[in-house]
């Protein structure tokens, strides 16, 4: 069974630093790995989607790297801003069609002003 | 498109009571899916549907929640009889039928239920 574990489960930093969320799971036979933002209150909304044959994607500051032999995923932000405070959930699916995604829990970013 | 639609955003019942939760997916996706997020299990998935018909129900906790899909535009979650331990927020998402990039779900922006 697919387990995805996201650490740190909270982190706090100055606004201007650049950042990497982790995200790491049990089973590399992977379809997909998508990255997700929640803000307080809202649903979930899609950052960046990886391929399995692929090993990263971009989107302005945001870059998700995939290591599917070991089983990781970063999510790097560069130059933070207060606007990036939200909760990152790291989601993988294990198959293509009708497999359904397993979400991490999530990291709860703060980014200070 | 106004997106996946979920109603009401805030329901806070009694224990015993039954509470029906509602979703308006994104026109032409032939998916939906149910999910329930906790602070101690996450985000877990509760049943999706495939052209209306439940492909996947594992993932329901017991049998007083039961999900319907009458038509493409509509669904219903509904727990009978509530519970305090069903407090969560429920997520309902939808996905036209997928290949590569377009693999992603679109996330409603939830109901928050509170059972006292």
């Amino acid at each position: 069974k697919q387990e995805v574990t996201q650490i740190p489960a909270a982190l706090s930093v100055p606004e201007g630093e650049n950042l990497v969320l982790n995200c790491s799971f049990t089973d590399s036979a992977i379809y997909n790995l998508q990255w997700f933002r929640q803000d307080p209150g809202k649903g979930l909304t899609s950052l960046l989607l990886i391929q399995s044959s692929q090993r990263e994607q971009t989107s302005g500051r945001l870059n998700a790297s995939l290591d599917k032999s070991s089983g990781r995923s970063t999510l790097y932000i560069a130059a933070s801003q207060p606007g990036d405070s939200a909760t990152y959930l790291c989601a993988v699916k294990s198959g293509s069609g009708n497999t359904p995604l397993v979400f991490g829990k999530g990291t709860r970013l703060s980014v200070i002003a | 498109d106004a997106g996946v639609i979920q109603s009401p955003r805030h329901e806070v019942t009694e224990m015993g009571q039954e509470v029906t939760l509602r979703c308006k997916p994104i026109s032409g996706h032939d998916y939906l899916f149910w999910y329930r997020q906790t602070m101690m299990r996450g985000l877990e998935l509760l049943i999706y549907f495939n052209n209306n018909v439940p492909i996947d129900d594992s993932g329901m906790p017991e049998d007083r929640f039961s999900a319907k899909m009458p038509n493409a535009s509509f669904s219903t979650l509904k727990i009978q009889p509530s519970e305090p331990r069903d407090s969560a927020v429920y997520f309902c998402a939808s996905r036209p039928s997928a290949t590569g990039e377009a693999d992603t779900q679109y996330f409603g922006p939830g109901t928050r239920l509170t059972v006292l």
